[in-house]
C-alpha cells in the first residue's frame, strides 16, 4: 500500500520570504500523480500543484513550485514570496496513475506566515 | 452544479442516532470519494465508488458505515447508531478518471465537507 509522509506538523515563515514543506512517499509503482493541497480555516481542499511521475520537470504554479524526485521518493513544496494568505494546511497527496484512483494523504503541515 | 455540493454543512446528533451525509459531485465526474478528517489529521480514506459501484470500501471503520450511489452521481454516506468517536469532518471529494496527455490529471475537487459533532 502507498503511504505519505510529511514529517514538518508546523512550519512558520517571514512574509515575503521562502518556505519549502517536505513529503515522502512509498510505493512499488513507476507511474503515479503527486499533488500539494491547501486548506484553509475555511475547510474547503484547494489544489496547489500537481506532479505527474513520468515528467522529469519539475511543476510550477506561479509562487508555487516542487522539487520532485523520483528515485528518492521525495516530493516537497517551495512557496516563494510568502503572503499571510498562504496560511492554512498543506497536505501532500499520492494517486496512482493506473485503474485504481484511491488517493492517500499525509497528515499534513501547518504553515503560519509572520507579518 | 459548479462544485461538489455538501448537506448538511454541519449535523450534531446525540449518541445512538442514525445519521445521513449527502455528496453531489461536478456533473460528468465519474470517480467520487468519501474522506474522514479528524481535528489537525489528515484527510483519511473511507471509500471510492467508480461509477455506481463501491470499487474500494477498505476505509469504512466498521459495518455502522455504509454508502451509496445509486445513480452514479449523488452519494449518500450512512452513519447508523453514532459514537462519540464518530465526530469528525465528512469530506466528499469527485474526479474524473485520471487520463494521460489531457487537462484530466487525476485532481481531487472536493466539497467543504459536513461536520459531525456526536454529543
Amino acid at each position: 500500500a502507498q503511504t505519505v509522509t510529511q514529517s514538518q506538523p508546523e512550519m512558520s515563515v517571514q512574509e515575503a520570504e521562502t518556505v519549502t514543506l517536505s513529503c515522502t512517499y512509498d510505493t512499488s509503482e513507476s507511474d503515479y500523480y503527486l499533488f500539494w493541497y491547501k486548506q484553509p480555516p475555511s475547510r474547503q481542499m484547494i489544489l496547489v500543484i500537481r506532479q505527474e511521475a513520468y515528467k522529469q520537470q519539475n511543476a510550477t504554479e506561479n509562487r508555487f513550485s516542487v522539487n520532485f524526485q523520483k528515485a528518492a521518493k521525495s516530493f516537497s513544496l517551495k512557496i516563494s514570496d510568502s503572503q499571510l494568505g498562504d496560511a492554512a494546511m498543506y497536505f501532500c497527496a499520492y494517486r496512482s496513475a493506473g485503474g485504481y484512483q484511491k488517493v492517500t494523504f499525509g497528515t499534513g503541515t501547518k504553515l503560519q506566515v509572520i507579518p | 452544479g459548479a462544485g461538489v455540493s455538501q448537506t448538511p454543512s454541519n449535523k450534531v446528533t446525540e449518541k445512538g442516532k442514525y445519521v445521513e451525509l449527502r455528496c453531489d459531485p461536478i456533473s460528468g465526474h465519474t470517480a467520487l470519494y468519501w474522506y474522514r478528517q479528524s481535528l489537525g489529521q489528515g484527510p483519511e480514506f473511507l471509500i471510492y465508488f467508480q461509477g455506481t459501484g463501491a470499487a474500494d470500501d477498505s476505509g469504512l471503520p466498521n459495518d455502522r458505515f455504509f454508502a451509496v450511489r445509486p445513480e452514479g452521481s449523488v452519494s449518500t454516506l450512512k452513519i447508523q447508531r453514532t459514537e462519540r468517536g464518530d465526530s469528525a469532518v465528512y469530506l466528499c471529494a469527485s474526479s474524473l478518471k485520471g487520463t494521460r496527455g489531457g487537462a484530466v490529471t487525476g485532481e481531487l475537487f472536493f466539497g467543504e465537507g459536513s461536520r459531525l459533532t456526536v454529543l
